[in-house]
C-alpha cells in the first residue's frame, strides 16, 4: 500500500512563476517529511524538510507547508528557475519509501 | 555536508556473473543504510534496509539470496547482485542516515547496472 502519494506526475510552469508540488500521505506516524530533487541517472538530493510539529518551513525559494488534518503537504518554489526542472519526491523519514514523484519543467 | 560515496557508477557484466556495489558514508557514521532500485521512468523502489552488524530487512518481493547486502561497519554497506540476468539491469542507489538523529537521508550517486 503506497503511503505517500504524489498524484500529479508532471507540472509545467513558466520561469519566474510559482511551482506548487503536492503530496498526500496516509500514515500519520512521522517525525519529518523530506523533499528531494532528482535528475536522471543521479541520486536524489535533499531540498527541505518539515517537522511533524510545524506547519511551515522556509528556506530561500523553497517553502513546505504541512496540513496534518488533511494529511497533505506541499512544496512551493518561487520564483521558479529552469534549473529547478527535475523530478521531486516527498518521503516520510519513518518509512523511507518514495512516492511516484512529480516531474517539474520550468520553461524559460 | 554529509557525503555518501557509491561505486562503481556504472558496470556492464555478462549474464550469470555477480556484481558488487559499494556504499560508503565519508564523513559520518551510518547506522542504517537503504538500497533502492529505479527502472526507467519509474520511481525509486526500496529494496532493503540494512543496520550495521545485523541482517538486512528486505522488502516484499525482493529476493534476499539474489541481492546480498552486507553492512559490516558504520561506514560501509555492499550490495551484491548474484548471478545477474538482463532483468536485473537497473539503476541502484544507496542512502544512509547518520547516528546523530538527523532526519535527513543522504544518497549516493547511483550505479547503472547493465547485464548483457
Amino acid at each position: 500500500d503506497q503511503q505517500v502519494k504524489q498524484n500529479s506526475p508532471s507540472l509545467s510552469v513558466q520561469e519566474g512563476r510559482i511551482s506548487i508540488l503536492n503530496c498526500d500521505y496516509t500514515n500519520s506516524m512521522f517525525d519529518y517529511f523530506l523533499w528531494y530533487k532528482k535528475y536522471p541517472a543521479e541520486g536524489p538530493t535533499f531540498l527541505i524538510s518539515i517537522s511533524s510539529i510545524k506547519d511551515k518551513n522556509e528556506d530561500g525559494r523553497f517553502t513546505v507547508f504541512l496540513n496534518k488534518s488533511a494529511k497533505h503537504l506541499s512544496l512551493h518554489i518561487v520564483p521558479s528557475q529552469p534549473g529547478d526542472s527535475a523530478v521531486y519526491f516527498c518521503v516520510n523519514n519513518n518509512d523511507m519509501r518514495f512516492g511516484a514523484g512529480t516531474r517539474l519543467t520550468v520553461k524559460p | 555536508g554529509a557525503v555518501v560515496s557509491q561505486h562503481p557508477s556504472w558496470v556492464i557484466c555478462k549474464s550469470g556473473t555477480s556484481v558488487k556495489i559499494e556504499c560508503r558514508s565519508l564523513d559520518f557514521q551510518a547506522t542504517t543504510m537503504f538500497w533502492y532500485r529505479q527502472f526507467p521512468k519509474q520511481s525509486l523502489m526500496l529494496m532493503a534496509t540494512s543496520n550495521e552488524g545485523s541482517k538486512a530487512t528486505y522488502e516484499q518481493g525482493v529476493e534476499k539470496d539474489k541481492f546480498l547486502i552486507n553492512h559490516a561497519s558504520l561506514t560501509l554497506s555492499t550490495l551484491t547482485v548474484t548471478s545477474a540476468h538482463p532483468e536485473d539491469s537497473s539503476f541502484y542507489i544507496c542512502s544512509a542516515t547518520n547516528t546523530g538523529g538527523n532526519e535527513k537521508l543522504f544518497f549516493g550517486s547511483g550505479t547503472q547496472l547493465s547485464v548483457l
